[in-house]
């Protein structure tokens, strides 16, 4: 049961244009969010998080609107950069002691 | 950023032999939690531990996989007898706490465990 979903397998994004990345989640009970950036033979990176009291949290480059209402985040990057490219994972969490990863987009920012 | 230590990074077993996947958390953090990642997929939760407490382990096969925090030393995922179907990568994280941003999970680079 796949509580958290990116249902974009893979993006790409020219240099300096916006990447939204996105994320559904159906579990109501979630109340923090975040973004993870991976990789390849690395671990997963943390970039950002949000909390259920919040719809949106910014960072630099980076920033995470939370809809609640439809059970829903993002992800924007503005500008986005060559360095950019990896696989993002969406995670949730709730009360409970695990985070429940999405299975990941692979953003490519062509130069 | 003294970061969560994983190793070995690459593990080669044969059928039927253990698996010994040892995770030193962040300074300062006694939470850690061990992860999953089969290709193509995202990670799967397997256990979570405070130091000498196994607090929830929903994730882990009932079968063949073990884990430990002692009170001196890493973290300790262990798998017996091991069969193709394991090999994935296997990653570990730490948090400081449970509350608020104390339980952002740091990662450390995995361990790619492959079954011959």
């Amino acid at each position: 049961d796949q509580q958290v979903k990116q249902n974009s397998p893979s993006l790409s994004v020219q240099e300096g244009r916006i990447s939204i990345l996105n994320c559904d989640y159906t579990n109501s009970m979630f109340d923090y969010f975040l973004w993870y950036k991976k990789y390849p033979a690395e671990g997963p990176t943390f970039l950002i998080s949000i909390s259920s009291i919040k719809d949106k949290n910014e960072d630099g480059r980076f920033t995470v609107f939370l809809n609640k209402s439809a059970k829903h985040l993002s992800l924007h990057i503005v500008p986005s950069q060559p360095g950019d490219s990896a696989v993002y994972f969406c995670a949730a969490s709730g009360t409970g002691n695990q985070f429940y990863f999405g299975t990941g987009t692979s953003l490519t920012v062509i130069p | 950023n003294a970061g969560v230590m994983q190793n070995p990074r690459h593990l080669v077993r044969r059928r039927g032999q253990e698996a010994r996947l040892r995770c030193s958390p962040m300074k300062g953090h006694s939470h850690v939690y061990w992860y999953r990642q089969l290709p193509e997929e995202g990670l799967k939760f397997m256990v979570y531990l405070q130091k000498e407490n196994i607090i929830d382990e929903s994730g882990m096969p009932k079968e063949r996989f073990s884990a430990e925090f002692p009170k001196e030393g890493p973290s300790i995922l262990r798998i017996q007898q091991v069969v193709r179907g394991d090999s994935a990568a296997y990653f570990c994280a730490s948090s400081l706490g449970r509350q608020a941003t104390q339980r952002i999970q740091y990662f450390g680079a995995g361990t790619r465990l492959s079954v011959l």
